[in-house]
């Protein structure tokens, strides 16, 4: 089954510094992979995603890495605001159409 | 703001209750699934519909736990005979099978259980 963890439990940067968190998975099958912010007490919000076909995708401020050769993936944060203060889940499509997550890495903001 | 809504947000209630929760997908959605997190954990998958059927069920869904989605739009998410060990926060999300994979979550609803 898919396993999918975090290296980081948390993370504190300076405002304007770039972020970087990162993930690990097992399943080399996994195609489709997810990143979720979530903020305290609320669900988590899609910020990007990312298929084993691409090794990069970028958003606004954010930039998804993937390394199937080493099963890691990372979320790149240009710019890192205070609003970006929150839990971050990777998260893997298992190959059951349901998605298996990380426990997440806090990312601490200070300004 | 996702579009995906839950009711209610929060529930306290006592050992040995019953308990449903509400979530309403994304209108275009047909794909419904829950999950559950505890405290400092990343949220587990429960089970998911698409349109009405139930097309899987995870290990730690008990047969205390039911889902339905009757019509394929909402559904709801029954907990008999509560115990302790549900204090969580349970989350819904939709997706569109066939165009995209991604899962859009709404609020959660966080249940304790005294």
């Amino acid at each position: 089954g898919e396993s999918v963890g975090l290296h980081l439990p948390t993370l504190s940067v300076q405002e304007g510094d770039n972020s970087i968190i990162n993930c690990a998975y097992s399943n080399s099958a996994s195609d489709y992979f997810i990143w979720y912010k979530q903020e305290s007490g609320k669900g988590p919000q899609f910020i990007i995603d990312i298929r084993s076909n691409m090794d990069k995708r970028q958003g606004q401020r954010v930039t998804v890495l993937l390394n199937k050769t080493v099963k890691h993936l990372s979320l790149q944060i240009a710019a890192t605001q205070p609003g970006d203060s929150a839990v971050y889940f990777c998260a893997g499509d298992s190959g059951y159409s349901t998605l298996t997550f990380g426990k997440g890495t806090m990312l601490l903001v200070s300004p | 703001d996702t579009g995906v809504s839950q009711d209610p947000r929060h529930k306290i209630t006592k050992r040995g209750q019953n308990v449903t929760f509400r979530c309403d997908p994304i209108s275009e959605h047909n794909r419904l699934y829950w999950y559950r997190q505890t405290l400092g954990q990343g949220p587990e998958f429960l089970t998911y519909f698409q349109n009405e059927a139930q097309l899987e069920k995870s290990r730690l869904l008990s047969d205390r736990f039911s889902a339905e989605r009757p019509k394929g739009s909402f559904s709801t998410l029954e907990i008999q005979r509560t115990e302790q060990g549900d204090s969580a926060m349970y989350l819904c999300a939709s997706g569109q099978f066939g165009t995209q994979e991604t899962q859009y979550f709404g609020p959660g609803t966080r249940l304790l259980v005294l």
